[in-house]
């Protein structure tokens, strides 16, 4: 099983709707998570982190389920420009720098 | 002005060639990454450099060799070169103090091993 898994995708949506992608991660040890934005031919960016209680960044929010190992990303009225791959991303602890990156869910907003 | 650069960009060489690729960081990081983004777009950590230390150390093959001079660079040597090492290789840069800090990743260096 993969540590982070992710939906490939792609999600075609197109401009204003609202699109919702998903993360499960298989170590309940994890201790922070993340969203990265990869545009084609272009290195990963961060987006946002994620906390426990979730949290809002303008049209993004993220959702933190620890139970379910799972970890979300909403996207409110889509813009052609956040046409990229999301990439889950997941720290395991606090002892270490080292990520590990979910393959990515691609989406492709359409006028 | 870039925070993270890699040189070259573009790199394309033959079988059993040995090629190194260049990571320079401008924004006073104590770490540095080597990741690897493979044909299916698969994103993997080879090494961390934290303060010139060899942090992480993934399994990698032996022909793989990171060197940090000073914590501004981290470069990656590749001998014996093999058509599997065709790939995108990112370098990436943090504080590493914190959990929730963020990797700054370079433009990648896309390798093609003919």
């Amino acid at each position: 099983r993969k540590e982070v898994e992710q939906d490939p995708g792609p999600f075609n949506v197109p401009e204003g709707a609202t699109v919702a992608f998903n993360c499960t991660y298989s170590n309940s040890a994890s201790q922070s998570f993340f969203w990265y934005r990869q545009d084609c031919r272009k290195e990963p960016k961060l987006l946002m982190s994620v906390y426990s209680s979730g949290n809002e960044d303008g049209r993004f929010t993220a959702q933190l389920n620890r139970a379910s190992q799972y970890i979300s990303l909403l996207i409110r009225d889509s813009k052609l420009s956040d046409s990229a791959t999301y990439l889950c991303v997941v720290k395991l602890s606090y002892n270490t720098d080292k990520l590990i990156f979910g393959t990515g869910t691609r989406l492709q907003v359409f006028p | 002005d870039t925070a993270v650069s890699q040189t070259p960009k573009y790199l394309v060489t033959q079988m059993g060639n040995d090629k190194s690729i260049k990571c320079e960081q401008n924004l006073g990081h104590d770490t540095m990454y080597w990741y690897k983004q493979d044909s299916k777009k698969f994103l993997k950590i080879m090494f961390s450099y934290n303060n010139k230390e060899l942090i992480i150390n993934e399994t990698v093959p032996n022909r793989f060799s990171p060197k940090s001079p000073d914590k501004a660079h981290l470069n990656l040597h590749i001998n014996s070169l093999e058509l599997g090492d065709s790939a995108v290789y990112f370098c990436a840069s943090s504080r590493g103090e914190n959990v929730r800090e963020t990797q700054y990743f370079g433009p990648g260096t896309r390798l093609l091993v003919l």
